[in-house]
């Protein structure tokens, strides 16, 4: 399989603040990242695909402005919740895919607390 | 969608028995994959039947497929404690997309 990191792995931020979310493929160049966000006891949901040197793909209901996603390198995506707010509390995780391979490879998650 | 269903929510079961998980989905697709979490955590992959295939098996793990039901079922055999997890399915269209998950937890 395939190494992904994330980081940090838990965040407190105060409301209003902007917090940034790093997802790394360690061991393999990744043209394509996926995020996804997951709340308590609920399954993931596809926020938006990230594809190196293009602006991403966000899924509908999901805002651009809000949830900025950088993909700069073939290593490494962000994802920045911009101004955030109590309700953007949750769980987001990254992952990879490998070129004709259909597995993902998912990093630990980031845990996001908004005061 | 493509998102799968997965029944039951929840299951409990003592250890060595084991465990069925089903999952339904509405719309074709090139594969179907199910995904492992634990607590807190990422997912892992755990095994990947294609739309093609009607049985795969992975260790204790025995997945179907009936695409004409547009229906999986996932089969853990012999369950330890440490199966314990959040199980999912993602029917893969163009995208992977995942159920609400079944809540494993086995009891020793």
């Amino acid at each position: 399989g395939a190494v992904v990191s994330q980081h940090p792995s838990w965040v407190i931020c105060k409301s209003g603040t902007s917090v940034k979310i790093e997802c790394r493929s360690l061991d393999f160049q990744a043209t394509t990242m996926f995020w996804y966000r997951q709340f308590p006891k609920q399954s993931l949901m596809l926020m938006a695909t990230s594809n190196e040197g293009s602006k991403a793909t966000y899924e509908q209901g999901v805002e651009k402005d809000k949830f900025l996603i950088n993909h700069a390198s073939l290593t490494l995506s962000t994802l920045t919740v911009t101004s955030a707010h109590p309700e953007d509390s949750s769980f987001y995780i990254c992952s990879v895919g490998k070129a004709r391979q259909e597995t993902q490879y998912f990093g630990p998650g980031t845990r996001l607390l908004v005061l | 969608s493509q998102q799968g269903e997965e029944d039951p929510q929840a299951l409990s079961i003592q250890e060595g028995e084991n465990a069925t998980m089903n999952c339904s989905y509405k719309t074709s697709i090139n594969n179907l994959q199910w995904y492992r979490q634990n607590s807190g955590r990422g997912l892992v992959h755990l095994i990947l039947i294609r739309s093609n295939e009607r049985e795969k098996h992975s260790g204790r793990l025995r997945v179907t497929l009936d695409t004409s039901k547009k229906s999986s079922s996932l089969l853990i055999t012999a369950s330890r404690a440490a199966d314990t997890a959040s199980y999912f399915c993602a029917p893969r269209g163009n995208k992977l997309v995942f159920g609400a998950g079944t809540i494993l937890r086995v009891k020793s």
